[in-house]
């Protein structure tokens, strides 16, 4: 059973617009959560975090919403450009020593 | 300062052998963990090694093994490879002991089983 899901396999951007990544969650007991970027043939790269007891992070032009109580969370891009092509996983994690768990990916294209 | 390595990069076996995957962290970095990535899928959680004590495992068989090394490097070993362990083997390293939080990932090893 799926406990960090990314419906969306792909999504396509128009360079200089905004770019919206979705993720739910299921485990109610999740209190910090991670959005990391990855490229090809490389690891996946750390992006931007969220605690629980926040709605809001920003980070440049990144910013990770969360919305605890529909269990959801979003990563906006803004504005979009061709090098933020690439996979975007979101991973969730319970609080202590616990292990990443990871959504299945939504692979970013930005067209110039 | 050097990321995460990782080697090989790319492996080939055959069904029943057994591998051995390495993995160097971050300088200053105590804590590592390994992740399986089939394709299609996210990263799943197999290992955590802090200080060379397993600090946490997975859902993976006892085919899976692993150690840390004082100098906190860490080898991924399997044995009696099975066609679905094809995958990215991924190592992160961090500095603190909990595996979530400020992952560095290698690049990973490409793992085909024939």
């Amino acid at each position: 059973d799926q406990q960090v899901k990314q419906n969306s396999p792909s999504l396509s951007v128009q360079e200089g617009r905004i770019s919206i990544l979705n993720c739910d969650y299921t485990n109610s007991m999740f209190d910090y959560f991670l959005w990391y970027k990855k490229y090809p043939a490389e690891g996946p790269t750390f992006l931007i975090s969220i605690s629980s007891i926040k709605d809001k992070n920003e980070d440049g032009r990144f910013t990770v919403f969360l919305n605890k109580s529909a269990k959801h969370l979003s990563l906006h891009i803004v504005p979009s450009q061709p090098g933020d092509s690439a996979v975007y996983f979101c991973a969730a994690s319970n609080p202590g020593n616990t292990p990443l768990v990871f959504g299945k990916g939504t692979r970013l294209s930005v067209i110039a | 300062d050097a990321g995460v390595t990782q080697s090989p990069t790319h492996l080939i076996k055959t069904r029943g052998q057994h591998v051995t995957l390495r993995c160097s962290p971050i300088s200053g970095h105590k804590s590592v963990s390994w992740y399986q990535q089939v394709l299609g899928q996210g990263p799943q959680f197999i290992f955590q090694y802090y200080e060379k004590e397993e600090r946490g495992r997975g859902n993976f068989p006892d085919r899976f093994s692993a150690r840390q090394f004082p100098n906190y490097s860490s080898e991924l070993n399997v044995n009696a490879l099975l066609l679905g362990d094809s995958a990215l083997y991924l190592c992160a390293s961090s500095f603190r002991g909990g595996p979530s939080y400020e992952q560095y990932f290698g690049p990973g090893t490409r793992l085909t089983v024939t």
